[in-house]
């Protein structure tokens, strides 16, 4: 079935620790976006990618770093993680970026900063 | 700044109908988004209004109106699956997606 995959599902960390949360699609779109949920707040922005070999800084980029090296994957990565990244992540993507084409998501990343 | 705002939640019952609100203020509009988020789970497309008025969707419907800054969601016939959270989300004028809190929605029998 064509969709979002990401990994780990779920994990817990020691602060000042590196993570990459992994995302990667199979349905060839072009925008790929990592968003954050938090809650009693909205889904927040991390970064986006619009194409392969470019991204961009979202609402929340501190502590967070991303690459798009090609058009499937899209990893996040916490260079020294801290408590206040404890959260739901949630990779998307659709087709086009600067576009009203639906995002959709991936299964989510639960992490805990401990 | 820009604000999305939703109730926090909602309770219905099995078979009724219920209608979540969602107003908003961002800088530019190209359209609004609905969302359904069952807990533990990713959020998934519902609807999508960029023109004023009702687009229906089965017994799922979503209005716009622009000039009050405000939509709502309609759900009819609802069933115990409908117990989620609905996410509103608006697209700024840089295509970005500014998201609501979400509404979550209990139905008891």
């Amino acid at each position: 079935i064509a969709g979002i995959t990401q990994a780990p599902t779920s994990q817990i960390l020691a602060a000042g620790r590196r993570m990459t949360l992994r995302c990667t699609q199979d349905m060839r779109h072009n925008a790929m976006y990592w968003y954050r949920q938090d809650l009693g707040l909205g889904l927040r922005l991390i970064h986006y990618s619009n194409t392969a070999g470019t991204t961009g800084k979202g609402e929340v980029p501190d502590g967070y770093s991303v690459s798009r090296a090609n058009t499937d994957d899209f990893p996040l990565t916490l260079a020294s993680a801290v408590p206040s990244q404890t959260s739901v992540y949630f990779c998307a993507s659709s087709d086009s970026a600067a576009s009203t084409d639906t995002q959709y998501f991936g299964p989510g990343t639960r992490l805990t900063v401990l | 700044g820009q604000n999305i705002d939703q109730p926090t939640e909602m309770t219905a019952t099995e078979g009724a109908i219920v209608q979540i609100n969602c107003t908003y203020q961002t800088s530019g509009f190209n359209g609004l988004f609905w969302y359904q988020q069952h807990a533990g789970e990713a959020p998934t497309f519902l609807s999508y209004n960029v023109l004023d008025g009702l687009e229906e969707k089965g017994r799922f419907s979503s209005f716009l109106s622009r000039s009050k800054g405000y939509s709502y969601l309609l759900l009819k016939e609802l069933q115990m699956k409908d117990s989620a959270s609905y996410l509103c989300a608006v697209m700024d004028s840089n295509y970005q997606l500014i998201w609501g809190a979400g509404t979550k929605l209990i139905i008891k029998p």
